[in-house]
């Protein structure tokens, strides 16, 4: 057990809808980032916060959003959705926010399915 | 594109063997990193390797660095079933925008 939680661990919906994925980081943990991870693409960075500031950005969509709350708690939210978001996300959270320079400890993550 | 290929793709092995996976790279970095994931779940921690570092060990596993020919080994000895599962490099590039690059892995089995 990492000590990061995701909620939901599934998550089934339809195209155009829009979801909220939430993730817990480890106590003590500052910084938490979001990943995607597909059969076709792999693992891809999505976005990162530290300390409830946006502090790196990669991968990610327009149609999806992230924020950090004052707890350190984060969601991802993802709207109009379409058929090719199916995937597994994840959530990852590390004490500091140099990427790289510390080791990110992954939460069970959450598979969402675009019918 | 992806910044870490690991080779490669499939490794299959007996229980007791040594299994070695391999991580190139294209630009470079500050750090590299291996992280295990059993199949659907999160990925684990191994190792942080840092660029000035050329080998490190933890338990089991021997992590190398060439920076010169921008690749890196991980090495598994006495390898066991509990083993089986897909391995990742990644790495922190330098000079680039902050994020970790991970390859598409070396997935690992290990038969009993």
């Amino acid at each position: 057990d990492s000590g990061v939680t995701q909620t939901p661990k599934h998550l089934i919906t339809a195209t155009g809808q829009r979801v909220t994925l939430r993730c817990s980081p480890r106590s003590g943990d500052l910084s938490v980032y979001w990943y995607q991870q597909s059969l076709d693409q792999g693992l891809q960075f999505l976005i990162q916060y530290y300390n409830g500031e946006e502090r790196a950005k990669g991968n990610i969509l327009e149609r999806f959003s992230a924020q950090q709350f004052p707890d350190l708690h984060s969601e991802l939210n993802l709207s109009s959705l379409e058929l090719g978001d199916s995937a597994l996300y994840f959530c990852a959270s590390s004490v500091g926010g140099r990427v790289g320079h510390n080791e990110q400890f992954f939460g069970p993550g959450t598979r969402l399915t675009v019918l | 594109s992806q910044q870490g290929e690991e080779d490669p793709q499939a490794l299959s092995i007996q229980e007791g063997e040594n299994a070695t996976m391999n991580c190139s790279y294209k630009t470079s970095i500050n750090n590299l990193q291996w992280y295990r994931q059993n199949s659907g779940r999160g990925l684990v921690h191994l190792i942080l390797i840092r660029s000035n570092e050329r080998e490190k060990h933890s338990g089991r596993l021997r992590v190398t660095l060439d920076t010169s020919k921008k690749s890196s080994s991980l090495l598994i000895t006495a390898s066991r079933a509990a083993d089986t599962a897909s391995y990742f490099c990644a790495t922190d590039l330098q000079g680039g925008s902050e994020k970790l690059v991970f390859g598409k892995g070396t997935k690992l089995t290990v038969n009993p």
